[in-house]
């Protein structure tokens, strides 16, 4: 099990705000950056969060990430059809002294 | 154009090994640090392996570590992993990513992913 905890799913209507919650600790999200990935299957993943809220060439501005304390969410805001997918939030950990991803959050479109 | 391609998978039973192979391109190599990521069957990403871009430094998750190393030749543009002592929980869709300097796991390019089974 991954040391950092998602809910595993969240759900919207097309337009609405949705909220992704990555909880951690004191030995990653604290002290860390925290990236975040889409995943579709059958496909590779694609960052989407990366840094101090930077988000790569293409990535829409609906997408942004913030962090407070041991925790980070990500908010897709004005969700869309093509946002239903596998989220996945990313950090470094110094106890693990190594990468880890969180547990998924699966985003459907109602 | 930035490109990861994976080779090297299949099937072998339990205590088998295996060497996957990435080759990029489209980019200087040498310059990156680079990971392999796996999925298993109905899970999420898992984290593997990081080597920087020197080879100097490799980390590893506690589940392949003893069993897995990881290895890059820059001058054929190649990332490896080497898997050994392999178990049916090593069944995965592994991924060679490419890593934006300073910026955690932030990884901006990944192969398309290969599957490697293994039987118990």
């Amino acid at each position: 099990q991954s040391v950092l905890t998602q809910s595993p799913s969240a759900s919207g209507t097309p337009g609405q705000r949705v909220t992704i919650s990555c909880s951690g600790s004191t030995s990653n999200i604290g002290i860390h950056t925290v990236n975040w990935y889409q995943h579709l299957p059958g496909t590779a993943p694609k960052l989407l969060i990366y840094g101090k809220n930077q988000r790569p060439t293409g990535v829409p501005d609906r997408f942004s990430g913030s962090k407070s304390g041991t925790s980070a969410s990500l908010v897709i805001s004005g969700l869309q059809s093509e946002d239903e997918a596998d989220y996945y939030c990313a950090s470094w950990d110094d106890s693990l002294n190594g990468y880890v991803f969180g547990t998924g959050t699966k985003v459907t479109v109602l | 154009e930035v490109q990861l391609m994976e080779s090297g998978g299949g099937l072998k039973q339990s205590g088998g090994s295996l060497r996957l192979s990435c080759v990029a391109s489209g980019f200087i190599f040498s310059n990156y640090e680079m990971n392999w990521v796996r999925q298993a069957p109905g899970e999420g990403l898992e984290w593997v392996a990081y080597i920087g871009s020197g080879d100097g430094t490799k980390h590893y998750a506690d589940s392949v570590k003893g069993r897995f190393s990881i290895s890059r030749d820059n001058a054929k543009n190649s990332l490896y992993l080497q898997m050994n002592s392999l178990r049916a929980e090593d069944t995965a869709i592994y991924y060679c990513a490419r890593e934006l300097a300073g910026s955690g796991p932030a990884f901006d390019y990944w192969g398309q992913g290969i599957l490697v089974t293994v039987s118990s």
